[in-house]
């Protein structure tokens, strides 16, 4: 089966710890996006990629990092820099940019 | 950060009604509008990609029209049914401005 897999589902973060948010997808995509979503807000784009080992900050990227090394993997780090981690995060891909996205799962991130 | 907006928040619907809700997006720059099914418990799914004023798509027993000129679009269920519960989100692509901006959604459900 095609498709987008996150992991873990619920993730706890501790003060001052960085956590990485994995986004697998074998679709062939060569587009790819992480969006968080906080209560009563739309999704909000933290950072996309275009193209392997290639990859811009969207609208709410501090505090955040990622990487493209491979084509089905983007991983997301939330570092101890983003200070309110708490939220929904999905990832997502498309063909190529602009295109139809397909979404994950989710991971839901708590602080302890 | 493009201003969307989406009318109205929420909406409760007696099974077997048609209902109708709008989003409202700049209208300069316009590339594309993108509708998006969020059911509770699913990855966001996919409806439509619009790119021409005056377009209209269906999907069953869905429509969804765009006008760019007065940037404004609006999303159609004729004869609701119990599976249409939803969240559905809009999400214009400017030029200009490279990624998708997500309205907050309208919350649908649907009363048996």
């Amino acid at each position: 089966d095609g498709g987008i897999t996150q992991s873990p589902k619920y993730l706890f973060r501790k003060e001052g710890q960085n956590v990485t948010l994995s986004c697998e997808q074998n679709l062939n995509h060569d587009a790819m996006y992480w969006y968080r979503q906080d209560p009563g807000q739309g999704l909000r784009l933290i950072y996309y990629s275009q193209i392997v080992n290639d990859f811009q900050k969207g609208d709410i990227a501090e505090g955040y990092s990622v990487s493209r090394e491979k084509k089905e993997s983007f991983p997301l780090t939330v570092t101890s820099a983003q200070k309110n981690p708490t939220a929904f995060y999905l990832c997502a891909s498309s063909i190529v940019h602009q295109e139809t996205q397909y979404f994950g799962p989710g991971t839901r991130l708590l602080v302890l | 950060i493009l201003n969307v907006e989406q009318s109205p928040q929420s909406l409760h619907v007696q099974e077997g009604d048609s209902t109708n809700f709008t989003c409202s997006f700049p209208s300069s720059n316009f590339y594309a509008l993108h509708w998006y099914r969020w059911e509770t418990a699913k990855s966001p799914e996919a409806l439509f990609v619009m790119t021409l004023n005056g377009d209209e798509k269906k999907k069953g027993r869905i429509s969804a029209t765009l006008n760019t000129k007065e940037g404004y679009s609006y999303l159609y269920i004729k004869g609701s049914q119990p599976e249409d519960s939803a969240t559905y989100l809009c999400a214009p692509w400017g030029f200009g401005n490279e990624k998708l901006t997500f309205g907050t959604g309208t919350r649908l459900t649907i009363i048996p």
